[in-house]
């Protein structure tokens, strides 16, 4: 079975740039999960979507990040205007049921110079 | 508000040894509680869960048990390998679905 697909694998843009980070997650999961990942704060969950509606969105950092899930086997997760300090990994993660566990992605390593 | 305190790593280890990383939590309710793994350059891998007080969850060699008297779910290998060393990372899911983790302890292994 395909796992949680992201795209791009790793992504170096200069700051003041738009970035787009997707994720396709696993085919009838219901939940999706943007996380970030950073030596100084370890991993952070951004926002959840349930059933293509965002959930909670309270630890998404600033105005300059957005996430959409216009179906329930894409999202995105947009960077406007990108600055050094947004550098980390990001992961999607994806999942069905109170019980089971989320299913990550393989992540994108972001780089803003 | 809920929480995870995993202990700090780097934890090192010779091939064949025993291993014991130490989860506790803080949670109300009655969470599910996770190890996932990370190895370098790749996503988080379910290691292994447990949903209820006094579940074991059990995956290549790993155990860990529901401990809601002490609020604990450690992380055991009787023998590991050098192919175990990555992140292990405690997690626990709350009645909103999302996860919790702790901050990660490195494990690594030497020949």
């Amino acid at each position: 079975d395909a796992g949680v697909i992201q795209s791009p694998r790793h992504e170096v843009t200069e700051m003041g740039q738009e970035v787009t980070l997707r994720c396709k997650p696993i085919s009838g999961h219901d939940y999706l999960f943007w996380y970030r990942q950073t030596m100084m704060r370890g991993l952070e969950l951004l926002i959840y979507f349930n059933n293509n509606v965002p959930i909670d969105d309270s630890g998404m950092p600033e105005d300059r990040f957005s996430a959409k899930m216009p179906n329930a086997s894409f999202s995105t997760l947009k960077i406007q205007p990108s600055e050094p300090r947004d550098s980390a990994v990001y992961f999607c993660a994806s999942k069905t049921g109170r019980d089971q566990p989320q299913h990550f992605g393989d992540g994108t390593r972001l780089s803003i110079l | 508000g809920d929480s995870v305190t995993q202990m700090e790593g780097p934890v090192t280890l010779s091939e064949e040894a025993f291993l014991t990383i130490n989860c506790t939590y803080t949670a109300t309710g009655y969470p599910s509680l996770f190890w996932y793994v990370q190895y370098p350059g790749e996503g988080l891998q379910l290691l292994l869960k447990a949903t209820k007080a006094d579940d074991k969850g059990s995956n290549k060699g790993f155990e860990a048990t529901y401990r809601k008297e002490t609020t604990s779910f450690h992380l055991e290998k009787g023998s590991v390998q050098v192919s175990d060393s990555a992140v292990y990372f405690c997690a626990l899911a709350d009645s909103s679905y999302k996860l919790i983790f702790g901050s990660g302890t490195r494990l690594l292994v030497r020949p």
